[in-house]
């Protein structure tokens, strides 16, 4: 049983550029949560999707935008990068409704020059 | 608002006993425990329901005192295995996103 998977595991970029990182959630799950991750920090809440909809948004600028597919995976965009959003890039999918623990991917580590 | 955790690091010798602590200002509906290990990612160990429902495994326990909203990860006889970051994630509604407190690093010695 696959669990959380992320691509690409590292990505550098220069400021001002967009990203875009991807997310397969556990096999059985509907709800994909990212999550931003500074160095030494506890995971930030960014956004949660659900039945493909934005279901819940953290204290992030409207830079930081998603999508989720019919089949439950999920995409993280950031635009106009910024030095300050190198960070590791959470992805965790669980089951809504279901007081469902988060299952975490490995995380996309994010470099911006 | 973001949860309290202490000891902010602890430094144990294998075998020995360690007690990590998560507070909260606002009213907690659950508490998350998650362990991450350097370069990985964080792995769930717990949830505390409000009413007191919990779940867990192993010599890893944990209590949720709803008077203090307060939540207290016991590790016992610890493991080389249990060193890591321990990050508590707390949830104010059913069904809301988590809040992740900024994580006890411990480290257990041979």
């Amino acid at each position: 049983d696959a669990g959380v998977t992320q691509s690409p595991t590292h990505l550098i970029k220069t400021r001002g550029q967009q990203v875009t990182l991807r997310c397969s959630p556990k096999s059985g799950h509907d709800t994909v949560s990212w999550y931003q991750q500074a160095l030494g920090q506890g995971p930030q809440f960014i956004f949660q999707y659900y039945e493909e909809e934005e279901r819940q948004r953290g204290n992030f600028p409207d830079r930081f935008s998603g999508h989720q597919f019919p089949n439950y995976s999920s995409e993280l965009n950031v635009n106009a990068l910024l030095l300050g959003d190198s960070a590791l890039y959470l992805c965790a999918s669980s089951q809504l409704n279901f007081d469902s623990p988060l299952h975490f991917g490995n995380g996309t580590r994010l470099t911006v020059t | 608002q973001q949860p309290v955790q202490s000891p902010q690091a602890v430094i144990l010798r294998e075998g020995e006993d360690a007690v990590i602590n998560c507070s909260s200002s606002k009213a907690l509906y659950s508490v998350h425990w998650y362990r991450q290990k350097h370069g990985e990612a964080p792995v769930f160990l717990m949830i505390l329901l409000k009413g007191g429902e919990q779940k867990g495994h192993d010599k890893i326990s944990a209590s949720f005192n709803e008077k203090k909203q307060q939540s207290s990860l016991y590790l016992t006889a610890s493991q080389l295995s249990y060193s890591g970051t321990y990050f508590c994630g707390t949830e104010y509604n059913y069904g809301q996103n988590f809040v992740f407190g900024p994580g006890t690093r411990l480290s257990v010695l041979p």
